[in-house]
């Protein structure tokens, strides 16, 4: 069964370290590869996606995530975490193998330690 | 500027009653989603449905149905609600190549 993998569930980080997340799918076909994140008690947002063209995509708040083929993979990365980055954070997949069926991981909740 | 809206935010329904949430979407997409959020578990997706009347069976449909009349909106219904169907329930829209919006969220209580 096509399925997405997140390996960390919990991390935890102080401020300035540096993130990151990782993703593993297994789907076939043409894919299209996202990033969503969580703030504590609001909703899903997206911070950065891939659909074709350069494998490094930046997203919002400097996050950026690195589209690896040949691994299946799309981890998230981000230099230096701040407080405010604490979340859960989720990637999604979808397929046109899949018939364009958009799934999640598991989730990764990150703190942040000031 | 919203563009996916569900029903209700919070609902309290008893064991064995027949539940509707409903969802719509302003945005004209073909592909529809119903996903449930528990804690630890990520978003896991009960049905999607890519047109009008169509659907697919995601990682836990059972004890769920959906139904997809118009495009805009697509509902999950829970036939004989139990305790273990408590949970947020998440509903999304999405085109190939673009990004999936979501409601706000349906926090479900059964008792």
């Amino acid at each position: 069964a096509q399925s997405v993998s997140q390996h960390n569930h919990h991390v935890i980080l102080s401020e300035a370290a540096s993130l990151e997340l990782g993703c593993n799918y297994s789907y076939g076909g043409t894919v299209n590869l996202f990033w969503y994140v969580q703030y504590p008690g609001q909703h899903l947002q997206l911070l950065l996606k891939y659909f074709s063209g350069d494998p490094l995509v930046k997203g919002i708040k400097g996050f950026e995530a690195e589209f690896i083929k040949s691994k299946f993979s799309f981890n998230l990365r981000k230099p230096s975490v701040q407080w405010s980055d604490t979340a859960e954070y989720f990637c999604a997949v979808s397929s046109n193998n899949a018939g364009n069926m958009l799934t999640f991981g598991g989730g990764t909740r990150l703190m942040v330690k000031p | 500027d919203v563009k996916v809206t569900q029903s209700s935010r919070y609902l309290v329904k008893r064991t064995g009653e027949k539940v509707f949430l409903e969802c719509v979407q302003d945005m004209d997409h073909e592909n529809m989603f119903w996903y449930r959020q528990d804690p630890g578990l990520g978003l896991r997706l009960i049905y999607f449905s890519y047109d009008v009347k169509m659907k697919e069976k995601g990682d836990i449909p059972e004890g769920y149905s959906v139904s997809r009349e118009k495009k805009e909106r697509f509902s999950l219904i829970l036939e004989s609600a139990s305790t273990n169907q408590t949970s947020m329930y998440l509903c999304a829209s999405d085109a190939w190549a673009t990004e999936a919006f979501f409601g706000q969220g349906t926090r479900l209580t059964v008792v």
